[in-house]
């Protein structure tokens, strides 16, 4: 099993809509989620960090489930600027690094 | 702030030639990290550092070496440039314990090896 395993999409879907990532990691033992984005040749910039009790920022809601290992990032209202790509990203075992998913692409269109 | 910057931005290389690409950041950041991007594999860590002085291997370390001299900079070196080596170059910096804070990436590298 892959350490971090994103679904890559594309997800095309139209201005307002909702969509949904999926995300599952393989270390029962990370303390660490995080989504961050990444703009086409751009550098990956953190969206936003993924806490046990779920948070939500804006049109933007993560939730972790750590009994299945399974992180997910809601976007509500879809706007053409969040076209982007969406890491899904876990510490390592030892704590000192971060572990990238390869990303979902997501494309919003009017 | 310039936060973290990387040179240079584009460059090309013959197979076998060397080149050392450089990271800076002015955020007095202790960790940082070189990641390559290809299409298709996502980011994956080349080495990184947890403090000046010292290195560590990542998941793809081979072909490369790095060095820490300096807090503020991170530099890493390709000996032999081989055609697999070709993909877009990520420094990143972060405050410390990485694993429960932002990391700050650069604008990248992209490097073509011919």
């Amino acid at each position: 099993r892959k350490e971090v395993e994103q679904d890559p999409g594309p997800f095309n879907v139209p201005e307002g809509a909702t969509v949904a990532f999926n995300c599952t990691y393989s270390n029962s033992a990370s303390q660490s989620f995080f989504w961050y984005r990444q703009d086409c040749r751009k550098e990956p910039k953190l969206l936003m960090s993924v806490y046990s009790s779920g948070n939500e920022d804006g049109r933007f809601t993560a939730q972790l489930n750590r009994a299945s290992q399974y992180i997910s990032l809601l976007i509500r209202d879809s706007k053409l600027s969040d076209s982007a790509t969406y890491l899904c990203v876990v510490n390592n075992q030892a704590g000192t690094a971060l572990i990238f998913g390869k990303g979902t692409t997501l494309s919003v269109s009017s | 702030n310039a936060g973290v910057t990387q040179t240079p931005k584009f460059r090309v290389l013959k197979t076998g030639q060397s080149m050392t690409l450089l990271c800076a950041q002015d955020m007095n950041h202790e960790y940082m990290y070189w990641y390559r991007q290809d299409p298709g594999m996502g980011l994956r860590l080349i080495h990184y550092s947890v403090g000046e002085g010292t290195t560590a291997k990542g998941e793809v370390p081979d072909g490369y070496n790095v060095s820490r001299l300096k807090k503020q900079n991170f530099l890493l070196g390709l000996e032999s440039a081989a055609p697999s080596q070709t993909s877009v170059y990520f420094c990143a910096s972060a405050k410390d314990g990485a694993a429960y804070n932002e990391q700050f990436f650069g604008p990248g590298t992209r490097l073509t090896v011919l």
